[in-house]
Formats: C-alpha cells, sequence, structure tokens
C-alpha cells in the first residue's frame, strides 16, 4: 500500500453542481495522477501534478481542474457537474523506483444525478 | 502516438486451466512494461513489471510475463489458474522517459470453480 487516501469514497450530486475529490499521500511522492475508470475505456488520465504547483492536463481534462497547494494533497475539482462524469475516480502516484510505476488509491464512485 | 492493446476482452476459463493473456504496444524505443490486476471493487494493484533483463520476470501470485521486442509483445501467463485470479487485467506502458502510463482497456478474467 502506497498510502494513499481518496475522500470522500462515494458521493452522489445532482447535475451542475461543483464537486471536489481529495487524495492525500503520507510519503512525500512528487508526482500524482487522477484517471476515470468507465466500463469498456479502461483508465484514462484527467490531470496530473509533477511537483507543488505544477500540472498537466492529461486526455480527457476537458471539466475538470486540479489543484495542489502542498506535496500531499492533490485535489480535482468538476467545476459544475454533468452525468457524464458518472464514473469511478483513482488516484495514483508514481513509485520512487525509477521505471514509472504507478500505485493507486482505493477510488471515489462519483455519480451525478 | 503511443497505445496499447489487450486482445481479449473477456476470458473464461475452469481452475487448473492454463491462462496467457496478450499486450501488444506500440512504441519503438525503451519501454517499461506492468501488469496490473483489479480485484472485483478494488483499486489497481501491481502485478509485476519489467525495465531491462531477463526478458521473462515473475510476479506476485504466480504470475509471469514474457517481453518479446520483437514483436512488442508483454503477454501474461499463469500455469494454473484459481478461483481467485478472478479479476480484470490492465496491461500498461511507460515509454521513454514520458512521465505518463499508458493503459490498455483491460481484460475481465472469469475463472470458473
Amino acid at each position: 500500500d502506497a498510502g494513499i487516501t481518496q475522500s470522500p469514497r462515494h458521493k452522489v450530486t445532482e447535475t451542475g453542481t461543483p464537486v471536489t475529490l481529495r487524495c492525500h499521500q503520507t510519503e512525500n511522492h512528487r508526482y500524482m495522477y487522477w484517471y476515470r475508470q468507465d466500463p469498456g475505456h479502461g483508465l484514462r488520465l484527467i490531470h496530473y501534478s509533477y511537483g507543488v504547483k505544477d500540472t498537466d492536463k492529461g486526455e480527457v481534462s476537458d471539466g475538470y481542474s486540479v489543484s495542489r497547494s502542498k506535496t500531499e494533497d492533490f485535489l480535482l475539482t468538476l467545476e459544475s457537474a454533468t452525468s457524464s462524469q458518472t464514473s469511478v475516480y483513482f488516484c495514483a502516484i508514481r513509485g520512487t523506483g525509477g521505471y514509472g510505476e504507478q500505485y493507486f488509491g482505493p477510488g471515489t464512485r462519483l455519480t451525478v444525478t | 502516438a503511443q497505445s496499447v492493446s489487450q486482445h481479449n476482452h473477456h476470458v473464461i476459463l475452469s481452475e487448473a486451466a492454463s491462462l496467457e493473456l496478450g499486450c501488444n504496444y506500440s512504441y519503438g524505443g525503451t519501454v517499461n512494461l506492468f501488469w496490473y490486476v483489479q480485484y472485483p471493487g478494488q483499486h489497481l494493484q501491481l502485478l509485476l513489471k519489467y525495465f531491462s533483463g531477463d526478458p521473462l520476470v515473475k510476479g506476485i501470485k504466480g504470475f509471469e510475463a514474457e517481453f518479446i521486442k520483437s514483436k512488442f509483445s508483454f503477454n501474461l501467463r499463469k500455469p494454473s489458474v484459481q478461483w481467485s485470479d478472478t479479476a480484470e487485467y490492465f496491461c500498461a506502458v511507460n515509454a521513454g522517459r514520458d512521465d505518463k502510463i499508458i493503459f490498455g482497456k483491460g481484460t475481465r478474467l472469469h475463472i470458473l470453480p
């Protein structure tokens, strides 16, 4: 276990409301990632961070923003949630082995009604 | 652009059968390769990884994978599966010194008791 927690673990929200998901890590990893997982699509990268205040977009970043003001926390915000953002969201950190491996948090199941 | 293909979307086997899941990637340079497993309702866990050296790598739970550079393949194998191997398996590639991993769409493995 890479010391990653995600909160909340489950959330139901209404279309048009803002939602923030939190990823917290305890091992001072530099790289952190947000993915969404949907049936038939595997994992798709939303945004990632390579340091405090340093972030970049992934392949499905539209409708999402991120912030990283502290090494240990990486926040994912849906500014105005839509039903297409109903998904399971996973946070990951990059391991320190130098080979790009990632370790995942337990996930957040988000339902937008 | 880099991509990862997993040939089998859904595999059904009986206990004690042998398993081979196919994975091919598209990238001409140095790669680091991974297999992840996701048990029902859980997050992704790293099963094994290859970055250099012996192309036959062994992972946890009796799994192994073989890297064949000429075929751009990294197939996952297990000589004798168990009911507890029922899960979804993801192949992933980290190409060059990229910050990101590209995931395949996954193979659902169902083991009949």
